[in-house]
C-alpha cells in the first residue's frame, strides 16, 4: 500500500462545475496536509494547506480533512480551463518530510 | 522575493560525467529540500537540510549522489558518475521553520537528461 494514494485520472469536468479531488493516506500519525498544483513542465505550486479536521476555504478552493477516515479532499468550485493541471496531495508526519501522492490529472472542458 | 532559484534549467550530459545542480533558497528560509520527479516514481524527497546541516538523506538513491549546503543561500546536488536512469526533473524547495509540515516552496527545477 502506498503511503499517499490518489486516483491518477484524468478527471474531466465541464467549465463551471465542481471538481472533487481525493486523497487517502496510511499513516495515522500524519499531522499536516497539502495540495499542490502542477502544470505540465512546471514546478509544484502550493494552493492549500490543512491541519485540523473539517473544511478550509480559500476562494474557489476548499480543502477537507477527515483524520478518522484518513482522507483529504480538494474541491474546486466554478472550475475554469486554467485549472487543468495535475493536483498533488502531500502528507507530513512529525518530521519535515513531505510524502507526495502520484497526482490526479484534472481536465476542465470549455 | 525572487523565489527559489535553480540552475541550470536544463542539463544534457553523457553517461559517466559529473553533474552539479545548484539551488538558492528563498532568503530567510532555514529548510532546504531536494526532490526528484519521474513519471514512474513521482515526486521523491532525496535529502533535506536545516540551517545548512543535512537532516535526512535516506532518499538519496546511492553513493553516486551527494549534496552540500555550504551556507544559508546555496546548495548543490552532485551526481558522479551519472547514469541514464538518473534522467529526471530535480526540484529544490525551501521553507521557514514553524512546526511540522512547513509549507514548502519549489524552484523551477532542473531537467536532467543523461545519454
Amino acid at each position: 500500500q502506498k503511503e499517499v494514494e490518489q486516483n491518477s485520472g484524468p478527471l474531466s469536468v465541464p467549465e463551471g462545475a465542481i471538481a472533487s479531488l481525493n486523497c487517502t493516506y496510511s499513516d495515522r500519525g500524519s499531522q499536516s496536509f497539502f495540495w499542490y498544483r502542477q502544470y505540465s513542465g512546471k514546478s509544484p505550486e502550493l494552493i492549500m494547506s490543512i491541519y485540523s479536521n473539517g473544511d478550509k476555504e480559500d476562494g474557489r478552493f476548499t480543502a477537507q480533512l477527515n483524520k478518522a477516515s484518513q482522507y483529504v479532499s480538494l474541491l474546486i468550485r466554478d472550475s475554469q480551463p486554467s485549472d487543468s493541471a495535475t493536483y498533488l496531495c502531500a502528507v507530513c508526519r512529525s518530521s519535515y518530510k513531505l510524502i507526495f501522492g502520484s497526482g490526479t490529472r484534472l481536465l476542465v472542458r470549455p | 522575493d525572487a523565489g527559489v532559484i535553480q540552475s541550470p534549467r536544463h542539463e544534457v550530459t553523457e553517461m559517466g560525467q559529473e553533474v552539479t545542480l545548484r539551488c538558492k533558497p528563498i532568503s530567510g528560509h532555514d529548510y532546504l529540500f531536494w526532490y526528484r520527479q519521474t513519471m514512474m516514481r513521482g515526486l521523491e524527497l532525496l535529502i533535506y537540510f536545516n540551517n545548512n546541516v543535512p537532516i535526512d538523506d535516506s532518499g538519496m538513491p546511492e553513493d553516486r549522489f551527494s549534496a552540500k549546503m555550504p551556507n544559508a543561500s546555496f546548495s548543490t546536488l552532485k551526481i558522479q558518475p551519472s547514469e541514464p536512469r538518473d534522467s529526471a526533473v530535480y526540484f529544490c524547495a525551501s521553507s521557514l521553520t514553524g512546526g511540522p509540515g512547513n509549507e514548502q516552496f519549489f524552484g523551477p527545477g532542473t531537467r536532467l537528461t543523461v545519454l
